[in-house]
């Protein structure tokens, strides 16, 4: 079945470090890919997605590119912020109508 | 421009109590419409969805249930709430077509 694996946390950095969580997938076809993000005591919302292959989501300074070669959606940013501390969800769905299925989530924490 | 709200946003309830959690799409039609789980530790587990009214899929066998007596509008309902009940809900929609899914601002339950 399809299923999305991330990299485990937390990961702490120091602001304006560059920061990367790894995301690979399993699915059959060509699902979309989306990174959600959770603030502390809040929902999710939506950062990025990518809809086929080579596609760049970007958002907020955020980006991720569709990798169908490596079945990998790789989170970036080149400088991250104290206020970028949450935890970020990658997550695969197949086809419209049905459900998301998302990875375990990654914490990052983010020092000044 | 499309909103989904749920409430209540933060619910502390006796073990054996009956939970009702209500959850309302705004500024769309025929919405596809998902109860998520957030437990403490653990990533977003998929309970229910629904395709159109009166019409539910459950994901995980449990004591809890869904329904969705209007078009906009999904609730998610236990006549006996567990210890094991308690966690972070989240109430999500999409359009019909749509490959994106949007979430709510999330209900926190406690079991005591």
């Amino acid at each position: 079945g399809n299923s999305v694996t991330q990299m485990e946390g937390p990961v702490t950095l120091s602001e304006e470090a560059f920061l990367t969580i790894n995301c690979t997938y399993t699915a059959t076809g060509y699902p979309s890919l989306f990174w959600y993000v959770q603030y502390p005591g809040e929902g999710l919302q939506l950062l990025l997605k990518a809809t086929k292959a080579d596609d760049k989501g970007s958002n907020k300074g955020f980006e991720a590119t569709y990798r169908k070669e490596t079945t990998s959606f790789h989170l970036e940013k080149g400088s991250v912020q104290v206020s970028d501390s949450a935890v970020y969800f990658c997550a695969l769905r197949d086809r419209a109508g049905t459900a998301l299925i998302f990875g375990k989530g990654t914490t990052l924490s983010v020092s000044s | 421009s499309q909103t989904i709200h749920q409430w209540p946003a933060t619910l502390v309830q006796p073990v054996g109590s009956p939970l009702s959690l209500e959850c309302t799409v705004e500024g769309t039609s025929n919405p596809n419409l998902y109860w998520y789980r957030q437990a403490a530790g653990r990533g977003l587990q998929l309970l229910f969805y629904s395709v159109g009214i009166g019409q539910i899929s459950s994901e995980v066998p449990q004591n809890l249930s869904a329904s969705r007596p209007q078009d906009r509008q999904f609730i998610l309902s236990s006549k006996k709430l567990l210890l094991s009940d308690s966690g972070f809900y989240l109430c999500a929609w999409s359009a019909r077509s749509g490959n994106t899914i949007y979430f709510g601002e999330g209900s926190w339950l406690t079991v005591v």
